[in-house]
Order: structure tokens, then sequence, then C-alpha cells
């Protein structure tokens, strides 16, 4: 199963757009890449996921170049409300079952 | 649509006694997985349920834990009897059979055990 890595922490500013770059290079053919935010007590919350390419959706675009071995969260116009951690993982088949990796995930902090 | 929902969100315990969390996935999910956080540590998967079956439950730390899912709906862990190292919070997550690779995570439970 890939294991990702991704920085320990992040600042930024309100307003500004925030990237957060995530390294998986033992990523398999089929493996989907997904990205969750959590606050403080509060479980992972969904924020997009995706193959190959760009994802957009509402909250945020996810970049994923032709090689698959990293990805980008783009989070436009952060606010302080977007101060969270946030998990990038390698979504595999295996087993019978999609079973999440966690790792330790980025702290992003909304500076005013 | 209501989400994931987990019952109790806190529990503080003595050591040996038995604790039992509920959760009720999102309906229509096929699919029910439990994982835990143990404190400074990552999220960790423990078991998978499909329906009513276990179709992975290679992430069960031991026999104290046992989990259920009578039925097809709501899920249950127990943990009998608890010890300290168990204190951490424990996620719920569900996903529907035509999307299996999205999981929605619940609130979680924290777990204290004294």
């Amino acid at each position: 199963l890939a294991k990702t890595t991704q920085p320990v922490s992040m600042d930024s500013y309100e307003g500004q757009e925030v990237n957060i770059t995530c390294s998986h290079n033992n990523i398999a053919t089929n493996d989907y890449i997904t990205w969750y935010q959590q606050f403080p007590s509060q479980g992972p919350r969904f924020i997009i996921q995706g193959y190959k390419t760009k994802v957009t959706n509402e909250v945020a675009s996810l970049f994923i170049p032709a090689d698959r071995k990293s990805s980008t969260l783009s989070l436009p116009r952060v606010s302080l409300s977007d101060t969270a951690v946030y998990y990038c993982l390698v979504v595999a088949w295996t087993s019978g079952t999609y079973k999440y990796i966690f790792g330790t995930g980025t702290r992003l902090k909304v500076l005013a | 649509e209501a989400g994931v929902t987990q019952f109790p969100s806190h529990s503080v315990i003595e050591k040996g006694q038995t604790v039992t969390l509920r959760c009720d996935p999102i309906s229509g999910h096929d699919n029910l997985y439990w994982y835990r956080r143990v404190m400074g540590k990552e999220i960790k998967f423990l078991l998978h349920f499909v329906k009513e079956s276990k179709q992975d439950e290679s992430g069960m730390p031991n026999n104290r834990f046992l989990a259920e899912r009578t039925g097809g709906t709501y899920s249950t862990l127990k943990v009998q009897p608890a010890e300290l190292e168990d204190s951490g919070v424990y996620f719920c997550a569900s996903s529907p059979p035509e999307a299996q690779e999205t999981q929605y995570f619940g609130p979680g439970t924290r777990l204290l055990v004294l």
C-alpha cells in the first residue's frame, strides 16, 4: 500500500491560495488519490478525490501529474475557518476492501 | 441527508470495564468501517463490514475487541475488558456500494480508560 508524504505544517494568510503537495511514489495503477480535512474534535471530512489530471469542485482543486507520483491540493482564497489538518491518502483496493492509510497530515494555519 | 453518527461522543471508564460504541452509517451505505487514533498516533484502520459480513478485520488489535453489524445497518464495537492503551478516538465511516473508494466519517467517540 502506498504511503504518502506531505509537509507537517503550513501557514497562510486569509485570502491567499494555498497549495499542499503530497508525494506518493509507490502509487499503483488502480489507486485513487483522496484528500480529507479534519477539524479538532471532528471526524475527517472528504474534500476531493481524483485519479489523474485535474479535478475541481466547489471547495478545492486537485492536480495530479501524468506520472501520478505526487498530487497537489489547491484551496482558493482561504479563510480562518480553513485552519485544520489536511490528509492526503492513496486509496487502494486490497483484500476486498478500500483500506485507508492515514499519515500525519499537514496542519494548515490561516492567519488574519 | 444525515451523515454518519456515533454514540456516545465521549466515554470515560475504568480499566477492566466494558464499553460499547455504536455507529449508524449513512442510509444505503453497505460498507461500514471502524478506525481509531490512539494518543499521538495516526488514524488506523480496524475493520470493514459489507452489510453484515466482516470483509476485513486485519486491523483489530486483539480479541478484546468485538465488532458486530447485525442486520447490516448500525454497528457496535465492544471493548471488553478495556485497558489503558485502548484510550483514543474511535471513528466510524461508511461508503455506498457504487462508490466504495469514498468514505464518509462520523465525528468519533472519545474513549478514556482510567
